[in-house]
């Protein structure tokens, strides 16, 4: 079953808290990716993993680190969140490095940061 | 970073009739172009795509189009159905940073009844 799952859903944090948001793949892609969206902004993407610690930062990285230990696990964190970080978060993946080939996304991660 | 420009953000169509998304890309170096529709609440998912090694594809209902000189390309969706209304997105291969996909802003399309 292809699938990317991300954890949790629905979370609500204040501001300076840190947060953890997971993500994890079925199907043994190399890489993976974190995006961001907001209404009119679409899709941005914050960082992109080619494989287990190999990652690199995407158009909006500033306030976010991200941790990839295993193939099928990439994990978003804000350390200090700020309000301006409340968000829809998006992980997906991909088979192979050139993005040439299909995205497939979780069901996204609303984060509110008061 | 490079951009993915996409046009109209809002689009309202009758059913029954056609409904098209231009977007338009920086890099002549692009050579994968996606669409993704999203439903509220969900994810994105692909629903066509095209490569640069062709001009024109169809499936079910809709049209890519893709002019390599002018750096745009288009999706038509054909016989509009309510089932039809969601945000799409227009995405090209392109460089900012790293190579990656370039999203464009979305299109917000309604299909009245």
């Amino acid at each position: 079953d292809m699938k990317v799952t991300q954890m949790p859903r629905y979370l609500i944090k204040r501001m300076g808290e840190n947060v953890l948001l997971e993500c994890g793949q079925d199907m043994s892609h190399e890489t993976m990716y974190w995006y961001r969206q907001d209404p009119g902004l679409g899709l941005q993407l914050i960082y992109i993993s080619y494989d287990v610690d190999s990652n690199s930062e995407g158009d909006i990285p500033k306030g976010y680190r991200v941790s990839r230990k295993k193939r099928e696990h990439f994990s978003l964190i804000l350390d200090s969140a700020k309000t301006n970080q409340t968000s829809v978060y998006f992980c997906a993946s991909s088979l192979g490095t050139a993005n040439t080939g299909q995205l497939y996304f979780g069901e996204g991660s609303k984060l509110t940061v008061l | 970073g490079e951009q993915v420009e996409q046009l109209p953000s809002i689009l309202r169509v009758q059913e029954g009739s056609s409904a098209s998304i231009n977007c338009t890309y920086e890099n002549s170096a692009s050579n994968y172009f996606p669409w993704y529709k999203q439903e509220p609440g969900e994810n994105p998912k692909l629903i066509i795509d095209i490569r640069s090694n062709m001009e024109r594809k169809q499936t079910q209902g809709l049209i890519v189009l893709l002019d390599k000189k002018a750096k745009r390309f288009s999706l038509h969706i054909t016989d509009t159905q309510p089932g039809d209304s969601a945000m799409y997105f227009c995405a090209a291969r392109g460089f900012s940073g790293s190579w990656q996909l370039i999203f464009g802003s979305g299109t917000q399309l309604t299909v009245m009844p």
